[in-house]
């Protein structure tokens, strides 16, 4: 099992461009987040998936997109890059996004906008 | 709202000194407790969780006790090691989520030296 995967692991982009940032899991989880991580304010949640077809905002959602491709897969897309879009972001996946499940994390993506 | 805090890091430890790093918690019902890890370069993994009062997390010599009274959830190891070198961070689940959202801690980065 690979786990969680995320694609690409560094990019970096001019103010103005999109980007798409690809997540895959292998584990048959319902559930999918995408996380950013800025330093000293921990991690904080852009968009979730409870399950296949279904998408809500995170604590953090302007200036993204997200889709839930398929059970696998859940992509987070800018559409038109800030530097305050500078940061990590890291894809998760549950089981079933219950209170007591554990999520996984994929490698993060580190992403700059000039 | 739901909310997590941690100390303040770095933390500086000498190899098999005891380490304290203490997180607490604001919540409606009765949330569940993760401490997560980041090793340099990686993503975040499951470190240990606890999903009621009392109970008592633990894995590769770590351990946290859920106090409720306390709304506290304070990790120890009695001798750390210099591979425990990471970011530590404290997070919670609301009891009554069906979303699995994780509410994170900034994070308490932890250096120990041979």
């Amino acid at each position: 099992n690979a786990g969680v995967t995320q694609t690409p692991k560094f990019q970096v982009l001019k103010t103005g461009q999109s980007m798409t940032l690809q997540c895959a899991q292998d584990m048959n989880h319902n559930s999918m987040y995408w996380y950013r991580q800025d330093p000293g304010m921990g991690l904080r949640l852009i968009y979730y998936s409870a399950s296949e077809g279904t998408t809500d905002k995170g604590e953090v959602p302007n200036g993204y997109n997200v889709s839930r491709l398929n059970k696998r897969e859940f992509s987070l897309r800018l559409e038109s890059a800030a530097p305050s879009q500078t940061s990590v972001y890291f894809c998760a996946s549950s089981e079933q996004g219950a209170g007591t499940d554990t999520q996984y994390f994929g490698p993060g993506t580190r992403l700059t906008v000039l | 709202g739901n909310s997590v805090t941690q100390m303040e890091g770095p933390v500086t430890l000498s190899e098999e000194a005891f380490l304290t790093i203490n997180c607490t918690y604001t919540a409606t019902g009765y949330p569940s407790l993760f401490w997560y890890v980041q090793y340099p370069g990686e993503g975040l993994q499951l470190l240990l969780k606890a999903t009621k009062a009392d109970d008592k997390g633990s894995n590769k010599g770590f351990e946290a006790t859920y106090r409720k009274e306390t709304t506290s959830f304070h990790l120890e190891k009695g001798s750390v090691q210099v591979s425990d070198s990471a970011v530590y961070f404290c997070a919670l689940i609301n009891g009554s989520s069906n979303t699995g959202k994780l509410i994170f801690g900034q994070g308490t980065t932890l250096q120990v030296k041979p």
